[in-house]
């Protein structure tokens, strides 16, 4: 069964410095595609990063990187040069994509602070 | 660019009211799905579908029913509400289910008494 988790319930960044969240996951289907997403105070989910498990090279998007080692079944998000508006919940999710189902499963969060 | 509108944003029922929460969308996008989040467990997946006339159960879809009969609407309907479904659901989007982003409404907010 798929499984994603994050095992950091909270973190702290200095104002500027990089971050990585960290994310596990489990499946055995070989297609398989990776998101993160961040969901600030006001609530709404806010779409960050996706890397398929085909992708030969770590997807990046502005200051946001996935850090993907298929091997060791991890897709950490890499934050760099942290503002205070990234402060927010982080998810990391997957869906499975060989069975048909589509299915797309959440990890339980990490809650970034940036302090000034 | 209105993208996924849900309401209501707030709702307040009493345990065996029944309801509807409305989710539509202006992308044209063939997958649609519902989810709540609790405190601690992430977003779980109630009910998804993967075009008009097809849905499918997620992993917490026990008390809730959901229909897609046209693209742009997916209702999901609370038969008899429960206080352990008190939590915030989130409709979600998408072109296809397979490597895109998900587009999320703004949740509502359902506490049930």
């Amino acid at each position: 069964a798929q499984k994603i988790t994050q095992t950091q319930p909270g973190m702290f960044v200095q104002e500027k410095e990089a971050v990585t969240l960290d994310c596990t996951y489990d499946t055995s289907d070989p297609s398989y595609g990776l998101f993160w997403y961040k969901q600030p105070s006001s609530g709404e989910m806010i779409f960050l990063i996706y890397q398929g498990s085909y992708d030969q090279q770590n997807a990046t998007e502005g200051r946001y990187s996935l850090n993907f080692q298929k091997a060791r079944k991890s897709a950490n998000l890499v934050i760099s040069a942290s503002q205070l508006g990234d402060s927010a919940m982080y998810f990391c999710a997957m869906r499975e994509g060989s069975s048909g189902t589509y299915k797309y499963i959440f990890g339980t969060g990490t809650r970034l602070k940036v302090l000034a | 660019n209105a993208g996924v509108t849900q309401t209501p944003k707030f709702q307040v029922l009493k345990t065996g009211q029944s309801m509807t929460l409305q989710c539509a969308q202006d992308m044209n996008h063939e997958y649609m799905s519902w989810y709540r989040q609790d405190p601690g467990m992430g977003l779980r997946l109630i009910h998804y579908s993967v075009g008009a006339g097809i849905t499918d159960q997620g992993e917490v879809p026990n008390g809730y029913n959901v229909s897609r009969s046209t693209t742009e609407d997916f209702p999901l309907r609370l038969l008899s509400a429960a206080p352990s479904q008190t939590s915030v659901y989130f409709c979600a989007s998408s072109y296809s289910p397979e490597n895109t982003e998900a587009f999320f409404g703004q949740g509502t907010r359902l506490t049930v008494v």
